[in-house]
């Protein structure tokens, strides 16, 4: 069985330009969440989709927006962007929604540098 | 609101050295789950254990072992007999069962196996 699917794996982009980054589940899996990893920040949690519907979002500025197709697929985008976007992002994926005993399996991440 | 603590920010053992990672948790739910994950270069996030909270039993499988005590608030994981291949960084993580599946993650503990 494939694992979480994340393209494209490097991104380089300057300043108020905006991405898009895709998530491909395993197979079976209904539920994704992004989280972003920063040197300073560590880990952090963006929002989660489930059944195209956002159920659940992190402390991260309206710049920051995703969804999730009838297939399961998943992108996240990020307008306008900093310098601080920085980061590694990295998208998760689970059975079902929104509870802990759902164990999230994470993809290799997608590295954006903003220059 | 949830914390986790991982105040070991690096650790650094020669090969077959037994070696322990520390997590402290805090949370107001009555119900929640713990996981640890390893993050080795490629940065793929791999998912080890899942624990809940009404779950006390300690976990042996292989050389991995971990310890949850509620009293302490504490999810410790040991590595027996380390290997060189273990080097990478850890995170211990917690989800509370009122917030989704939104992990919250320590700042990671980064494990050095030296030859």
């Amino acid at each position: 069985k494939a694992g979480v699917t994340q393209t494209p794996r490097y991104l380089i982009k300057t300043r108020g330009q905006q991405v898009t980054l895709s998530c491909s589940p395993i197979s079976g899996h209904r539920s994704v969440s992004w989280y972003q990893q920063t040197p300073g920040q560590g880990l952090q949690f963006l929002f989660e989709y489930f059944s195209e519907t956002q159920r659940n979002k992190g402390n991260f500025p309206g710049r920051f927006s995703g969804r999730q197709f009838s297939n399961s697929r998943s992108e996240m985008n990020v307008s306008t962007l900093e310098l601080g976007d920085s980061a590694l992002y990295l998208c998760a994926s689970s059975l079902a929604k929104g509870t802990g005993r759902n164990i999230q399996y994470f993809g290799a991440g997608t590295r954006l540098s903003v220059l | 609101a949830q914390k986790v603590t991982q105040a070991q920010t690096e650790i650094s053992v020669v090969e077959k050295e037994d070696v322990t990672l520390d997590c402290v948790y805090e949370t107001r739910d009555t119900t929640y789950y713990l996981f640890w994950y390893k993050q080795p270069p490629s940065g793929e996030l791999v998912f080890l254990i899942r624990r809940n909270s009404f779950d006390e039993q300690n976990e042996i499988s292989g050389r991995y072992s971990w310890n949850f005590q509620k009293s302490t608030s504490s999810f410790n994981f040991t590595i027996t007999a380390s290997q060189v291949v273990d080097s990478a960084v850890y995170f211990c993580a917690l989800s509370e069962e009122t917030s989704g599946s939104r992990l919250t993650f320590g700042e990671g503990t980064q494990l050095t196996v030296n030859p």
